[in-house]
């Protein structure tokens, strides 16, 4: 069965970095993407950006793209996000999802969707 | 403030059909399709209707969607306690070139 893991919670204070690790199992990895949404206390779902794992394509929420890197490790199937510059509005909750693309056909849906890591900024 | 339109509270008792509605724009869901997702208290969002009307495997086809022009729908029927969730609808947009999201719909059974 598929399966997203995200790594553990994170307390950050305001300008540092925080990087989530998100581990995918039962499906052939590199055959799809990887999308990163976030929540924040309260709120509805945004999205960051999305990778894929075969060619590690990225593409980035235009409010974000300056303070994000996604990734991808293919050897142990596992995507990462990176947020940098973090402040105090970008805590919440960050997701990641598995992608099902097809661009031609204007399909792109998140399919499976990770446990959640929440992150917190405060000084 | 969310490009694609829902309102933010639903309700209704057991047994009713209830339908939540998301409106857009010509750059989302008038040239992409639409996606639901259904997100119950302290949990992850699970996928709920994929390409405007289509149902993964396992979610009852109690669930159903539709899409016409620049608006979609996600229709329950036979609402039961179970289904008291915020309800997500998202599109592709071509301006931004990113997914869009609704605001969401707290979907209340009374």
């Amino acid at each position: 069965q598929v399966q997203l893991v995200q790594s553990g919670a994170e307390l950050k204070k305001p300008g540092a970095s925080v990087k989530v690790s998100c581990r995918a199992s039962g499906y052939t990895f590199a055959t799809y993407g990887i999308a990163w949404v976030r929540q924040a206390p309260g709120q509805g779902l945004e999205w960051m950006g999305w990778i894929s794992a075969y060619s590690a394509y990225t593409n980035y929420a235009q409010k974000l793209q300056d303070r994000v890197t996604m990734t991808t490790d293919t050897s142990t199937t596992t995507a990462y996000m990176e947020l940098r510059s973090l402040r105090s509005d970008d805590t919440g909750v960050y997701f990641c999802a598995r992608v099902f693309n097809s661009p031609t056909s204007g399909w792109h849906y998140f399919e499976y969707w990770g446990q959640g890591t929440l992150v917190t900024v405060s000084s | 403030q969310s490009v694609l339109t829902q309102p933010p509270s639903a309700s209704g008792t057991p047994g009713q059909w209830v339908t939540i509605s998301c409106s857009g724009s010509s750059s989302n869901i008038g040239s992409n399709t639409v996606n639901w997702y259904q997100q119950l208290p302290g949990t992850a969002p699970k996928l709920l209707i994929y390409i405007n009307d289509e149902r993964p495997s396992g979610v009852p086809d109690r669930f159903s969607g539709s899409k016409s022009g620049t608006s979609a729908s996600l229709a329950i029927s036979g609402l039961q306690s179970e289904d008291e969730a915020e309800y997500y609808c998202a599109a592709w947009d071509d301006s931004l070139n990113g997914v869009i999201f609704g605001g969401g719909t707290k979907l209340t059974v009374l």
